[in-house]
């Protein structure tokens, strides 16, 4: 069967940094996909990874190890905006987006 | 319009009626797609479609029904509804179909209350 394990929620404090690990098992795999969606909002594109390593965007960095279906997602430099729901999803061997069911991140002042 | 939007933002619906969620995107994109997202079990696809005259069924199509008239428009449609239909609804789009990277953008969502 296809699976996403990502954790239901994680808390930090503003200024620090956060990692939100994802592992998956799918009908293979042709890229993974992090969405931040806030509350009662449509999710938003935060990074793609197909290579195995990292990829780095400002304050955010998405990781990749295809070999160990992982995949973490690190948030530094934390600000109250990140307060949100992180959602890893797999495209997988039908290139249809298989969604975990999203993390919650709360960060406090 | 720029992107994709999505009609009505909400709606409070008696079981048993007829309902069409709207959805339209501007940006010339090939393939859209239709979520549901309730708490707990994260988004899961109802209907996506490939292109303009073709459909297929996702992980939950049980009671949804779509057709793909033209590029622009991808109308969901709950012909008899039920409680458990309760949720809040995303459309999506994507440039491409497949083949690698495939980013999905998203409407703002219709929340539906069936009763």
């Amino acid at each position: 069967g296809q699976n996403i394990d990502q954790p239901t929620e994680m808390t930090a404090t503003e200024g620090a940094i956060v990692q939100i690990n994802c592992t998956y098992q799918t009908s293979g795999f042709n890229g993974l996909f992090w969405y931040q969606q806030h509350a009662g909002e449509a999710p938003t594109f935060l990074s793609y990874n197909v290579l195995d390593g990292l990829e780095e965007k400002g304050r955010f960095s998405s990781f990749l190890s295809r070999s160990k279906g992982y995949s973490y997602l690190l948030l530094k430099e934390l600000q109250m905006k990140d307060s949100a729901s992180y959602l890893c999803a797999v495209s997988d061997n039908t290139d249809k987006l298989i969604f975990g069911t999203g993390t919650r991140l709360q960060v406090f002042p | 319009i720029a992107g994709i939007t999505q009609a009505p933002t909400s709606q409070i619906l008696a079981a048993g009626r007829r309902m069409t969620l709207r959805c339209t995107q501007d940006m010339r994109h090939n393939a859209m797609y239709w979520y549901r997202q309730d708490l707990g079990l994260g988004l899961r696809l109802i209907h996506y479609s490939n292109t303009a005259g073709t459909t297929g069924k996702g992980e939950v199509p049980d009671g949804y029904s779509v057709s793909r008239a033209n590029t622009d428009d991808f109308p969901l449609t709950l012909a008899s509804a039920v409680p458990s239909q309760t949720s809040v609804y995303f459309c999506a789009s994507s440039r491409l179909a497949g083949g690698g990277y495939n980013e999905q953008f998203f409407g703002p969502g219709t929340r539906l209350t069936v009763l």
